[in-house]
């Protein structure tokens, strides 16, 4: 079956813009959490959601945010870009929510590559 | 605070040789950890995943032991070869909080001929 799919895979944006990025999970999951990664930083948990419903959020500022609708696909949304935004950002997707045990297993897709100049 | 370690940060090795990665843990309760492997310019992929009472599991070539005691997993990986270049990265689960899962930075390994 199709894998975890995130458009569109790279972007370039300018400082002060916004931006909004997509992913479609594996059909049949209905958990999607999102990822920024950093060479300084690694990979950092932003938010999950399951059921159209944010379950988790992680440590960054509201510029951040996401939705979930009713057939799984999933956006975040980045608001006033700011240089230090230039990552890549994963999307990852579940059968259920990761915390919930067996059937939490993520399959990740393969990023979008944001450079904010 | 939940914080996961991982050893060497990057490390060459030449094709054909085994090699152990570190992985070190203070993320409590436990629930599961798990070694991703990541190509240059792609998403991570699950190689295995040990819940508490595991100590040792084997995809392949790939092989994780887990210490629950002393909170310490390694990825042992044999006879290597170059596509096995790539950043591997050790997570573990905390089943609470914000973040329910807790990410390394992952180690580098380059295989070289």
């Amino acid at each position: 079956k199709a894998g975890v799919t995130q458009t569109p895979r790279y972007l370039i944006k300018t400082r002060g813009q916004q931006v909004t990025l997509s992913c479609s999970p594996i059909s049949g999951h209905r958990s999607v959490s999102w990822y920024q990664q950093t060479p300084g930083q690694g990979l950092q948990f932003l938010f999950e959601y399951f059921s159209e419903t944010q379950r988790n959020k992680g440590n960054f500022p509201g510029r951040f945010s996401g939705r979930q609708f009713s057939n799984s696909r999933s956006e975040m949304n980045v608001s006033t870009l700011e240089l230090g935004d230039s990552a890549l950002y994963l999307c990852a997707s579940s059968r259920v929510p990761e915390a919930q045990g067996p059937g939490g297993e993520q399959y990740f897709g393969p990023g979008t590559r944001l450079t904010v100049t | 605070k939940n914080q996961v370690e991982q050893s060497p940060q990057s490390l060459i090795i030449l094709e054909g040789k085994n090699c152990t990665l570190q992985c070190n843990y203070t993320v409590s309760p436990f629930s599961n950890l798990r070694w991703y492997k990541q190509d240059t310019g792609r998403g991570p992929v699950s190689l295995t995943i040990m819940t508490f009472s595991e100590n040792t599991k084997s995809n392949g070539r790939y092989t994780a032991t887990l210490d629950a005691d002393t909170k310490q997993s390694s990825l042992h990986i044999t006879a290597s070869q170059l596509s096995d270049s790539a950043s591997y990265i050790c997570v573990v689960s905390a089943m609470t909080g914000n973040t329910p899962l807790v990410f390394g930075k992952g180690t580098r390994l380059s295989v070289i001929a």
